[in-house]
């Protein structure tokens, strides 16, 4: 069975501090994504990555960065936190672009 | 950017009533994905339909996506309490899935 798995399933930060959101996969997958859901809204992708080192800008990607230095690892950083970050974050990776993604179980993350 | 439009938002629906949602793009796609996210947790993929006028089915569950490839319904028969959660759609564009706003539903037993 595929694994995602993410560091935090609960993260209270404060503004202006620099989060870090980690997100591990065991498949082997080319690509990885970050997404946040919000009330209404659905999944907007943040990033995503279809390769180790690359890196592509999804929708929201605005105060947000990403690093993929393994293949098995996607990390999400929020260089300084705000409180309209607060929000679940998932992360799902795919063997392909246009695979089925397989999603971890989300870190919600409250700014105050 | 692209947009895969869903509705309805939100249903409530009696144990034992059908149920279904739907997702429209004003253009063609080349498949469409339909995930589960149960309350609490995290989306699961359910099929991914490819080819036109395609229907599919999972035990009460019936997918059918449009003869234009425009459009793509969602169809539970006899709605059960584990049928709660939310369903979203996705369609590909480029190297990645674009989601709907997703449908929740609710049911009352």
């Amino acid at each position: 069975d595929v694994k995602v798995t993410q560091s935090s399933r609960y993260l209270v930060k404060r503004t202006g501090e620099k989060v870090f959101l980690e997100c591990v996969q065991d498949m082997d997958h080319e690509n990885m994504f970050w997404y946040r859901q919000d009330p209404g809204l659905g999944l907007r992708l943040i990033y995503f990555s279809y390769d180790v080192k690359m890196k592509e800008k999804g929708d929201i990607p605005e105060g947000y960065s990403v690093s993929r230095e393994k293949k098995e690892r996607f990390s999400l950083i929020l260089e300084s936190a705000s409180t309209n970050q607060t929000s679940m974050y998932l992360c799902a990776s795919s063997f392909g672009p246009g695979n089925e993604q397989f999603f971890g179980p989300g870190t919600r993350l409250t700014v105050l | 950017g692209q947009q895969v439009m869903q509705i309805p938002q939100y249903q409530h629906v009696q144990e034992g009533e059908d149920f279904t949602t739907y997702c429209n793009s004003s253009t063609t796609l080349s498949n469409i994905q339909w995930y589960k996210q149960r309350p609490g947790g995290h989306p699961v993929f359910l099929i991914q339909l490819v080819k036109s006028g395609e229907v599919k089915k999972q035990k009460r569950l019936t997918f059918q996506f449009g003869e234009a490839k425009k459009n793509s319904s969602l169809h539970i028969t006899a709605t059960q309490t584990t049928d709660v959660g939310t369903y979203f759609c996705a369609e590909e564009y480029g190297n990645k899935l674009v989601f709907g706003a997703g449908t929740i539903l609710r049911v009352k037993s």
